[in-house]
């Protein structure tokens, strides 16, 4: 069974601009859940979406966003790109209705530059 | 919300030793899992063990849910072991989770 899989994998954008990343999860997987990992902060937890619907948020300005589409394939985007936005991006999936209580497993993540 | 703390924050061992790396949280937990980061991000599942005692190879894990903290040892270790180690917890709270909360990690390194 294929992982979960992230595009793109690196990304250079400038201060202002908006960035769209993209997750495909685990097939049969309807969790999908985002994490920023920065050196000062960690990991940290962004938001989840279950059936196109998003669950729980982490705590991020609005400038984060996200989506999941019928496929379970979710997206998030981020706009008017600031310096600190420059982490790596990683996507986790899991099964079930009650996906944070399952396993994640998670992509290699997209690391995103901006300067 | 649930604090995750991880000790020793650095290793570094010689090939072939063992090691134990802690993971202290601050309430009851629903879910538990042990990653290996490897060095080009992607993080690799090692462990889902909210309580019990799991083995896979030279890597095995305990949970003690009662008493909040978790252990992962590393037998023999390789060169190949080097890399951080992250404890990551979820309390799920029947309205929903916030999604896995990571200690800091333990920044192992397996010396030749």
């Amino acid at each position: 069974k294929a992982g979960v899989t992230q595009t793109p994998r690196y990304l250079i954008k400038t201060r202002g601009q908006q960035v769209t990343l993209s997750c495909s999860p685990i097939s049969g997987h309807r969790s999908v859940s985002w994490y920023q990992q920065t050196p000062g902060q960690g990991l940290q937890f962004l938001f989840e979406y279950f059936s196109e619907t998003q669950r729980n948020k982490g705590n991020f300005p609005g400038r984060f966003s996200g989506r999941q589409f019928s496929n379970s394939r979710s997206e998030m985007n981020v706009s008017t790109l600031e310096l600190g936005d420059s982490a790596l991006y990683l996507c986790a999936s899991s099964r079930g209705t009650s996906g944070s209580t399952y396993e994640q497993y998670f992509g290699p993540g997209t690391r995103l530059t901006v300067t | 919300g649930i604090q995750v703390e991880q000790s020793p924050p650095d290793l570094i061992l010689q090939e072939g030793a063992n090691s134990t790396l802690r993971c202290n949280f601050s309430d009851s937990v629903n879910n538990l899992q042990w990653f290996h980061q490897n060095p080009w991000g992607q993080l690799i599942n090692l462990f889902y063990i909210p309580s019990g005692t799991k083995q896979n190879g030279r890597l095995s894990a305990t949970t003690v849910a009662t008493e909040r903290y978790s252990l992962l040892y590393i037998s023999s270790s390789q060169t190949t072991d080097s890399g951080v180690y992250f404890c990551a917890v979820i309390m799920y709270s029947g309205g929903g989770a916030d999604g896995l909360t990571f200690g800091k990690g333990t920044h192992l390194i397996i010396q030749p």
